[in-house]
């Protein structure tokens, strides 16, 4: 297995936009995790899947943010509408359900938008 | 509510000597695990390290060390023989073991000096 995997590494968008990210996670991996981070920030959770279930998704969420995990494997995150402030790198991690909860961290996607 | 503080924006080191990476934290919940990550310039977080928060001995892996003061919610990181390969980002974390969600503080950026 090659790890955590991301596309697009990088995307430009004009301002209003939808943008959609695509992540695949370790295979054996059953929990999945989508963060953003900003320059000189640490990573801010969004949502959480377990499977295909999305258990947690965070409060400062816009509702122009959405994301899937269908077949419990790969997940997708879409932005609709997008803003000058959604420019971040998005970051999908994944953790197996047996463990520590150590995550393991994709390349992340750039998101400009301008 | 929860919250995880660096206070240490840049930190330098001279190589092959120990530097120690601080982080404290802020829950209500009686059970968590602490984490670290590593970000090189690169963008993927690498996992380090992991503190449970009722495990009695301080973790360690490899050259990584974790300095857990429970007393006083302390969860420092501690590099023995830094390497020029240790000049990155480094993130620490929590995750209260009553739900899925991660939270991290702002980083702190470690410069390893030859």
């Amino acid at each position: 297995d090659t790890g955590v995997s991301q596309n697009p590494r990088h995307k430009i968008t004009k301002r209003g936009q939808n943008v959609t990210f695509r992540c695949d996670p370790i295979s054996e991996h059953n929990r999945l995790y989508w963060y953003r981070q900003t320059l000189g920030q640490g990573p801010e959770f969004l949502t959480y899947f377990q499977n295909e279930a999305q258990l947690e998704k965070s409060r400062l969420l816009s509702d122009r943010f959405s994301a899937e995990r269908p077949k419990g494997s790969f997940s997708t995150l879409e932005i609709q509408r997008t803003e000058q402030g959604d420019s971040a790198m998005y970051l999908c991690a994944s953790t197996d359900a047996g463990s520590l909860g150590e995550q393991y961290f994709g390349p992340g996607t750039r998101l400009t938008v301008t | 509510a929860q919250k995880i503080t660096q206070t240490q924006p840049g930190m330098f080191v001279q190589e092959k000597e120990a530097v120690t990476l601080d982080c404290t934290y802020d829950t209500s919940d009686p059970s968590y695990g602490l984490f670290w990550y590593k970000q090189p310039s690169s963008g993927e977080m690498i996992f380090l390290i992991y503190q449970g928060s009722y495990d009695q001995q301080n973790a360690t892996e490899g050259r990584y060390s974790l300095n857990f003061q429970k007393a006083r919610k302390s969860a420092n990181l501690v590099i023995s023989a830094s390497q020029l390969g240790d000049s990155a980002m480094y993130f620490c974390a929590m995750r209260p073991n009553t739900g899925n969600q991660f939270y991290f503080g702002t980083g702190t950026s470690l410069t390893v000096i030859p």
